[in-house]
């Protein structure tokens, strides 16, 4: 079975501080995604990489950038939170196959700004 | 352009009653893939099926079924004798054969009532 884990389901943090949500995954896939996932608004991609210290931004990358420096741990960071970040945010993982790979999603984490 | 809708937000129904969930997608490529997910409350979101383009085959899962009907682009999914559990939100996702980014619709939140 695919495992992908994220290190907090929640997270409570100040505006202005650094935030780090891990993502690790458990099947060598060489694919990764960070995912923002709002009501009313669906699941948008932040970021995605496709190998160790390769990245590519989604739809909306403001604010956050990432970390690939091995292949099973991905990490998304807000340089300095903001109360519009409050969201809950998934990672997921994939093997590289042209689209017909299945996406495998962490539980998510619940990050509140205060 | 690429794009997902699911155009019923919200549906509830009594358990036991058969459901239908909307998914109609935009692609001009003729390789695309397509897929359901569900996420319950805990979050995570769940793997269901996937399609490729070229398979039109209506698909059934014990009480799950999908239609997959390319002349209207839609991808809809039908759970029959719906159970309290199956109270979740549904995403319906495409993916084109370029890249491993997926394009997920805004959701269906599913609520079975007792």
């Amino acid at each position: 079975d695919v495992k992908v884990t994220q290190s907090s389901r929640y997270l409570v943090k100040r505006t202005g501080e650094k935030v780090f949500l891990e993502c690790v995954q458990d099947m060598d896939h060489e694919n990764m995604f960070w995912y923002r996932q709002d009501p009313g608004l669906g699941l948008r991609l932040i970021y995605f990489s496709y190998d160790v210290k390769m990245k590519e931004k989604g739809d909306i990358p403001e604010g956050y950038s990432v970390s690939r420096e091995k292949k099973e741990r991905f990490s998304l960071i807000l340089e300095s939170a903001s109360t519009n970040q409050t969201s809950m945010y998934l990672c997921a993982s994939s093997l590289v196959g042209q689209g017909y790979e299945t996406q495998y999603f962490g539980p998510g984490t619940r990050l509140l700004v205060l | 352009a690429q794009k997902v809708t699911q155009a019923q937000t919200e549906i509830s129904v009594v358990e036991k009653e058969d459901v239908t969930l909307d998914c109609v997608y935009e692609t001009r490529d003729t390789t695309y893939y397509l897929f359901w997910y569900k996420q319950p409350p805990s979050g995570e979101l769940v793997f269901l099926i996937r399609r490729n383009s070229f398979d039109e085959q209506n698909e059934i899962s014990g009480r799950y079924s999908w239609n997959f009907q390319k002349s209207t682009s839609s991808f809809n999914f039908t759970i029959t004798a719906s159970q309290v559990v199956d109270s979740a939100v549904y995403f319906c996702a495409l993916n084109l054969n370029r890249d491993d980014k997926i394009i997920f619709g805004k959701g269906t939140r599913l609520h079975i009532l007792p």
